[in-house]
């Protein structure tokens, strides 16, 4: 059974800092990868879709990077702004024959301090 | 509206209330679904839609009780609830084509609280 673990569960930073958020899954079989944003009591917001032939993707000041062999993957967050103060999720989906199943780990907060 | 909305957004019910959770999805997607967030706890998916037919149901107790009349709108009926399934509810959606579930779209979420 897959399992997937975020390190740290919550973390602050000054504004400004450069930041990795880390993701870590015990079954390297998987088809992607996503990075999701959730605010407080709001839904989540896709950030980055990383397919498992990839090894990075890209969007602004967010860089995620997949290792499979390693079972991990990482979201780089540079110049963090206290607009990035959120909860931010990976999940994984396991094959393309796996259905709509995604599994979560339990997310990391993250506070930018101004 | 765009994207996928979820009403209400707050819902205080007793254990013995009958309540429904409704979610519409103005993407033109033909699969939804319904996930449990509960404090502390990943989030936990609970049942599967597409094409209006229900392709998974995570053993979910039987007082949720789901309903999807189109590919449109979901609905999650609720009935003698506990306190333990206070959580916030989240409705997303997707395109599947040929088996294959493209990247889900999250609704705001519903946050229910049993007392």
């Amino acid at each position: 059974k897959q399992e997937v673990t975020q390190i740290p569960a919550a973390l602050s930073v000054p504004e400004g800092e450069n930041l990795v958020l880390n993701c870590s899954f015990t079954d390297s079989a998987i088809y992607n990868l996503q990075w999701f944003r959730q605010d407080p009591g709001k839904g989540l917001t896709s950030l980055l879709l990383i397919q498992s032939s990839q090894r990075e993707q890209t969007s602004g000041r967010l860089n995620a990077s997949l290792d499979k062999s390693s079972g991990r993957s990482t979201l780089y967050i540079a110049a963090s702004q206290p607009g990035d103060s959120a909860t931010y999720l990976c999940a994984l989906k396991g094959s393309r024959t796996s259905g709509s199943r995604l599994t979560f780990g339990e997310g990391t907060q993250l506070t930018v301090n101004p | 509206e765009t994207g996928v909305t979820q009403t209400p957004r707050h819902l205080v019910m007793g254990m013995t209330n009958k309540k429904s959770l409704k979610c519409e999805q103005h993407l033109g997607h033909n699969a939804m679904y319904w996930y449990k967030q509960s404090a502390k706890k990943p989030l936990e998916l609970m049942f599967v839609y597409n094409f209006k037919e229900q392709t998974e149901n995570n053993s979910v107790p039987s007082r949720f009780s789901p309903e999807c009349p189109n590919s449109s709108h979901l609905f999650l009926h609720l009935h003698t609830l506990q306190p333990e399934d206070s959580a916030l509810y989240l409705c997303a959606s997707s395109q599947m084509q040929a088996d294959h579930y493209y990247e889900q779209y999250f609704g705001p979420g519903t946050r229910l609280t049993v007392t």
